[in-house]
């Protein structure tokens, strides 16, 4: 099983700031990563798919970069609406895995 | 506009088996990947089941946790996803969202299910 180990687990930042947030595979997926965000009482939505794909409607803030096993999710300028829970996921093999989850907080 | 409503959660016991079904809307259910996610309380997602249909017939996949106890199923001419979930621990309790495509890009709103005494 391939294992996905996000960091760090708690960002705290304040709005108008960088959030950098990583995602490390235990062996290669090529670009075959998703991250999403969740939000307290909400499904998870798609933010970007195979590493650098922004989903339909997700604001230009929004990166994702990386192939092999080192991948990262920028927000280039944090908004309110930007503080949550935020998972990567891998397709590369079965099973699926998703990562433990980075929240990105109000400092 | 798609739309995936899960149905069937609640509380059951251990040992016992819950069906769950997601209504599917707004698009050509048969030609997409569906899959079960869940979601215990307090924690991260976890990858449950797969069903993919392609060129050389329907394939489903499992999560270890979840193998031999659980059965995934879809039927494409009411639109609707299943997993049928026997043998239920208290380990199982989660919110499941039913989910589309791969990688994941709709997701359901979630039912949840309790296996408590």
């Amino acid at each position: 099983e391939i294992v996905l180990t996000q960091s760090p687990a708690t960002l705290s930042l304040s709005p108008g700031e960088r959030a950098t947030l990583s995602c490390r595979a235990s062996q290669s997926i090529s670009s075959y990563l998703a991250w999403y965000q969740q939000k307290p009482g909400q499904a998870p939505r798609l933010l970007i798919y195979d590493a650098s794909n922004r989903a339909t409607g997700i604001p230009a803030r929004f990166s994702g970069s990386g192939s092999g096993t080192d991948f990262t999710l920028t927000i280039s300028s944090l908004e309110p609406e930007d503080f949550a829970v935020y998972y990567c996921q891998q397709r590369r093999k079965w099973p699926l895995t998703f990562g433990g989850g980075t929240k990105v907080e109000i400092k | 506009e798609v739309q995936l409503v899960e149905s069937g959660g609640g509380l059951v016991q251990p040992g016992g088996s819950v069906r769950l079904s997601c209504a599917a809307s707004g698009f050509t259910f048969s030609s997409y990947a569906m899959s079960w996610v869940r979601q215990a309380p307090g924690k991260g997602l976890e990858w449950v089941s797969s069903f993919s249909s392609g060129a050389g017939g329907d394939s489903t996949y499992y999560a270890d946790s979840v193998k031999g106890r659980f059965t995934i199923s879809r039927d494409n001419s009411k639109n609707t996803l299943y997993l049928q979930m026997n043998s239920l621990r208290a380990e199982d309790t989660a919110v499941y969202y039913c989910a589309k495509n791969l990688p994941i890009d709709y997701w359901g709103q979630g039912t949840l299910v309790t296996v408590s005494s």
